[in-house]
């Protein structure tokens, strides 16, 4: 079993819509979760960041986190076409420890 | 300059050739990471230092060497590579384990 797990996609989505990004983590230890943007031959960028169950917005991004299911979404309202690359999961599987483990990707396209 | 920075963009090296990859940070942050990204593979965590010392080391083949002389650099020496580590070799800083990272833009590296 993979220890961060994502639909590899491609997602697409129209204009305006909400797209709906997905990640499971198998390590129930897990304390800080992340969000990253990657366009294609660029490097990862922060989207978002959550540590507590719940819902997390900042403007058109809002992470949920539910660890008792191990589940972690990112969604996105009125998607936009800049919108469009690979959205990467990360997980920090241990207290106190560095490693974070990144899921494969979801490859988002949005159609104009 | 901000962020975190990478040399060389680009390095195309022989399998019995000796280089070294760059990575400095400007942000202050205590933890620096070597990451491998692949085509189609999930980013692999190399190299983990933390106050200039080194706390993860994942399984990586000897011929990657890393170095962290002080908190805002992180050296990656190359020696005798394969053609399988052509990759993209991107490293990052975090302020604690618990924080985002920031990526550096990258190395793409060619083995002949």
């Amino acid at each position: 079993q993979k220890e961060v797990e994502q639909n590899s996609g491609p997602l697409s989505v129209p204009e305006g819509a909400i797209a709906s990004l997905n990640c499971t983590y198998s390590d129930r230890g897990s304390q800080s979760f992340f969000w990253y943007r990657q366009y294609s031959g660029k490097s990862p960028e922060l989207i978002m960041s959550i540590y507590s169950n719940g819902d997390k917005e900042d403007g058109r991004f809002t992470a949920q986190l539910n660890k008792a299911s191990q589940y972690v979404s990112l969604l996105i309202r009125d998607s936009q076409p800049s919108d469009s690359a690979t959205y990467l999961c990360a997980v920090n599987g241990n207290t106190g420890g560095f490693k974070t483990i990144f899921g494969a990707g979801t490859r988002l396209f949005v159609k104009a | 300059e901000t962020g975190v920075t990478q040399t060389p963009r680009h390095l195309v090296m022989g399998m019995t050739n000796k280089k070294s990859l760059k990575c400095e940070q400007h942000l202050g942050h205590n933890a620096m990471y070597w990451y491998k990204q692949s085509a189609k593979k999930p980013l692999e965590l190399m190299f983990v230092y933390s106050l200039e010392e080194r706390v993860e080391n994942n399984s990586v083949p000897s011929r990657f060497s890393p170095e962290c002389p002080n908190s805002s650099h992180l050296f990656l020496h190359l020696h005798t590579l394969q053609p399988e580590d052509s990759a993209l070799y991107l490293c990052a800083s975090s302020q604690d384990s618990h924080q985002p990272q920031h990526f550096g833009d990258g190395t793409r590296l060619s083995i002949l």
